[in-house]
């Protein structure tokens, strides 16, 4: 199994430019969730998914976008890229709620906006 | 989800068993204690989690005081390869894609 396969691994992008950040599971779970995380600090919730067509927004959520159109996919939008957006972004996938299991996360997209 | 407090970093000699402590004082009694790991900018990894019972798996223990106001995960045979940023989480019981409240965690040096 591949888990939780982020990609791209690393993107620099310029200011206003558009771009979407993939994360793809094959471990058929219900929740998905995006974090940024920012140099020095913990990781902070950007979106969450709780199956497929359904999203909501967390601790973050400004200048992003997601859709949940299946089980496997959960990309996450930039509209319109900002230096502050300059972070690692983490996808996580895992069970649902009333379920005893642990989240999975991906390695990591590396994004630097210039 | 409580709110927890942990070290912000802490060193142990290789081979030693490492301690890393964490508060939650505020956890409620349907709020389970949840520890991740964080090597090197990697994905956090997940390590074990308990309700009030002492949990023990292959890569640690964690040891619940009778009141779950705190908590201790112990490495029992720390290597070089645990260095890592180590959470405390403590949530309601579910897998947790759809939302941990990470912290900053405790820097866990071990030295050779």
């Amino acid at each position: 199994n591949a888990g939780v396969t982020q990609t791209p691994k690393f993107q620099v992008l310029k200011t206003g430019q558009s771009m979407t950040l993939q994360c793809a599971q094959d471990m058929n779970h219900e929740y998905m969730s995006w974090y940024r995380q920012d140099p020095g600090m913990g990781l902070r919730l950007i979106h969450y998914s709780v199956g497929a067509g359904i999203t909501d927004q967390g601790e973050v959520p400004n200048g992003y976008n997601v859709s949940r159109s299946t089980t496997e996919d959960f990309p996450l939008r930039l509209l319109s890229a900002a230096p502050s957006q300059t972070s690692v972004y983490f996808c996580a996938s895992s069970y649902g709620l009333g379920m005893n299991t642990e989240a999975f996360f991906g390695q990591g997209t590396r994004l630097t906006v210039v | 989800d409580a709110k927890t407090t942990q070290p912000t970093s802490m060193d142990c000699a290789e081979g030693r068993a490492a301690n890393l402590p964490c508060n939650h004082s505020t956890i409620s009694g349907n709020e389970y204690v949840y520890w991740y790991r964080q090597i090197h900018s990697q994905g956090p990894q997940y390590i074990i989690h308990g309700l009030k019972n002492n949990e023990t798996n292959e890569m640690a223990s964690l040891i619940i005081t009778e009141d779950r106001k705190s908590s201790t995960l112990i490495l029992p045979h720390a290597t070089l390869r645990d260095t890592a940023v180590y959470y405390c989480i403590v949530r309601v019981r579910g897998g947790g894609a759809d939302g941990l409240t990470f912290g900053k965690g405790t820097h866990l040096i071990i030295q050779p």
